[in-house]
């Protein structure tokens, strides 16, 4: 089993309507959870951080945390063409520094 | 405030030659770490540094690998001599936590462009 998991794709929604990504991971001690949006070409963007059970909103995206499930979750709400991109989970396991990331999930917004 | 800088951006060597990718962190910020990319294997992390000093080189995928950090403010990545498997996107990134304890938002990690590496 790998640290973490996500689904490679692709996802294709419809522009307007609500891309949903799911990530899991495998080390219940885990501490810090992060989202990266990671264009064709360019480098990783950190657009989610979080850190407690929940949900965290910034604008059109919202971060659902369940660690009793172990699972990590990123919503985009009204899906823009520009949101097309590849989006990485990564995860800081407990008594750790560095992060661990899953493959990505290649999304497409279809106009 | 400027971001991580990388350089150079992309690299195209022949087999057998040495090469060296520089980094300079986001200032203030104590930890970097340096990853490369492939289609194949994803983003993978090779070693990282806390306030100057290797902490994890695991990643490291074999002698041919070297990294340094003298300062605070620039780390270098050496391959020795380099070969086709080699090639990738290098991308090197930087956070603010060097030490236990702190906030959890000192664990974002900020990531540089990235050099492609091409290895004939």
């Amino acid at each position: 089993q790998k640290e973490v998991e996500q689904n490679s794709g692709p996802l294709s929604v419809p522009e307007g309507a609500i891309a949903s990504l799911n990530c899991t991971y495998s080390d219940r001690g885990s501490q810090s959870f992060f989202w990266y949006r990671q264009y064709s070409g360019k480098s990783p963007e950190l657009i989610m951080s979080i850190y407690s059970n929940g949900d965290k909103e910034d604008g059109r995206f919202t971060a659902q945390l369940n660690k009793a499930s172990q699972y990590v979750s990123l919503l985009i709400r009204d899906s823009q063409p520009s949101d097309s991109a590849t989006y990485l989970c990564a995860v800081k396991n407990q008594g750790a520094q560095k992060l661990v990331f899953g493959q990505g999930t290649r999304l497409t917004i279809n106009p | 405030d400027a971001g991580v800088i990388q350089s150079p951006r992309h690299e195209v060597t022949e087999m057998g030659q040495e090469v060296t990718l520089r980094c300079k962190p986001i200032s203030g910020h104590n930890s970097l770490f340096w990853y490369r990319q492939t289609m194949m294997r994803g983003l993978e992390l090779l070693i990282y540094f806390n306030n100057n000093v290797p902490i994890d080189d695991s990643g490291m995928p074999e002698d041919r690998f070297s990294a340094k950090m003298p300062n605070a403010s620039f780390s270098t990545l050496k391959i020795q001599p380099s070969e086709p498997r080699d090639s990738a996107v290098y991308f090197c990134a930087s956070s603010r936590r060097g030490l236990a304890g702190g906030l959890p938002s000192y664990n974002e990690q900020f990531f540089g462009p990235g050099t492609r590496l091409t290895v004939l």
